[in-house]
């Protein structure tokens, strides 16, 4: 099974804060890449499907890109309702395979 | 609008079983794979099991094969998951959301149903 390594597991953040989250996989999984927001008791939100393209309704300070196995997943000028867990997702090929999740807390 | 619905969850005893159900609507049914994705409390997400269109292709997560059915009716919209012989580590929220089909790969979720398994 392909293995997503997701780092780091928690950040303390401030408002303001760029943020980068990584995933890194263990064999190649092209562009099958996405993003998820989910805050306590919700439903995943996707917010980068296929690496580096932006969701429907995602604002533009959310980005993901791509160099060789690690994606990354960055907010710029991190707002208050961005605070939440974030999960990437390879969908390359079965089993789909999630990173453990990264959770945002607030400083 | 898209609209995903699961139903079915609830407290099970280690062993028996029990069947979720996800009602579509808002989009295509038949256009899509559909996909089980599950939480376990304070845990990460977890790809349980995916359907391709008409059901003909099946696939499964080891830890759920040969107990968990995954099954479809498009002319109803729906989405099961049969789970038989449940075990503690079953215990999880469960949700429905579409998988293939480019480029709305895992865009809709369902608000998840609870499964207890114990005792």
């Amino acid at each position: 099974d392909i293995q997503m390594t997701q780092s780091p597991s928690s950040m303390s953040v401030s408002l303001g804060d760029t943020v980068t989250i990584t995933c890194r996989a263990s064999q190649d999984v092209g562009i099958y890449v996405n993003w998820f927001q989910q805050k306590p008791g919700k439903s995943p939100r996707r917010m980068i499907y296929r690496a580096t393209n932006l969701a429907d309704g995602v604002p533009s300070r959310f980005s993901g890109s791509r160099s060789g196995s690690d994606y990354s997943l960055t907010i710029s000028s991190l707002e208050s309702e961005d605070v939440a867990d974030y999960h990437c997702l390879q969908y390359d090929e079965y089993p789909y395979t999630f990173g453990a999740g990264t959770k945002l807390e607030l400083k | 609008e898209v609209q995903l619905a699961e139903s079915g969850g609830g407290l099970v005893q280690p062993g028996r079983s029990l069947k979720l159900s996800c009602a579509a609507s808002g989009f295509t049914f038949s256009d899509y794979y559909m996909a089980w994705v599950r939480q376990a409390p304070t845990k990460g997400l977890e790809w349980v099991a995916s359907i391709s269109y008409d059901g003909g292709s099946t696939y499964y997560r080891d830890s759920v094969k040969g107990r968990f059915t995954i099954s479809r009716d498009n002319a109803k919209s729906s989405l099961y998951l049969q789970m038989d012989s449940l075990r503690s580590e079953d215990t999880a929220t469960y949700y429905c959301t579409t998988d293939y089909n480019p480029p709305n790969w895992f865009a809709y979720w369902g608000q998840g149903t609870l499964v207890t398994v114990s005792s």
